[in-house]
């Protein structure tokens, strides 16, 4: 089956720790995307990459840090600046333009502890 | 920047009764996504609108995007317990700007 999966869906860290998730598709999209979902405050944009080994920031970038080696997989890393980690991590794809539809994963659940 | 408003932020209904969520942007916007997404679910496209004035249907949902392309509506006519999840609007203002998404509308529907 196509689609986005991403690993774990629930992780829990000790506060301090740097934490990957995983995002992995195989709908042969250009384009991924990481955004962090926070109760009644919507979706906001972590990172995206339009292309193989190029990344660009996005709203909320602080903390974060992405890599892009290949086209299927997009792994976010929380680090340890991150003020407030907590949170449902949502990674999606598309063809290749930010207006081309985004398919989600199933997202991953952090908690820092 | 560029922002997405959507009203309301929370709305209650009974079932059979019509819903609407309203989705504003302080600049014109190139087209419109909407999504939904489920309670513990993942965000799932639901339509894109381009074009001025455009509506869309798909069975009891109806999908506007206003004459000046600043505003969208997502309408549910009689509602049931499966509508029932979070609606996102989602605006960009070009092929190579960034999707913006509104805060969402959460819709609960009591049976």
């Amino acid at each position: 089956d196509g689609g986005i999966t991403q690993s774990p869906k629930y992780l829990f860290r000790k506060e301090g720790q740097n934490v990957t998730l995983s995002c992995e598709q195989n709908l042969n999209h250009d384009a991924m995307y990481w955004y962090r979902q926070d109760p009644g405050q919507g979706l906001r944009l972590i990172y995206y990459s339009q292309i193989v080994n190029d990344f660009q920031k996005g709203d909320i970038a602080e903390g974060y840090s992405v890599s892009r080696e290949k086209k299927e997989s997009f792994p976010l890393t929380v680090t340890s600046a991150q003020k407030n980690p907590t949170a449902f991590y949502l990674c999606a794809s598309s063809i290749g333009r930010f207006t081309d539809t985004q398919y989600f994963g199933p997202g991953t659940r952090l908690t820092v502890l | 920047g560029q922002q997405v408003m959507q009203i309301p932020q929370y709305q209650h209904v009974q079932e059979g009764e019509d819903f609407t969520t309203y989705c504003n942007s302080s600049t014109t916007l190139s087209n419109i996504q909407w999504y939904k997404q489920r309670p513990g679910g993942h965000p799932v496209f639901l339509i894109q609108l381009v074009k001025s004035g455009e509506v869309k249907k798909q069975k009891r949902l109806t999908f506007q995007f206003g004459e000046a392309k600043k505003n969208s509506s997502l309408h549910i006519t009689a509602t049931q317990t499966t509508d029932v999840g979070t609606y996102f609007c989602a605006g960009s203002q070009g092929g190579s700007e960034k999707l913006v998404f509104g805060k969402g509308t959460k819709l609960t529907v009591n049976p």
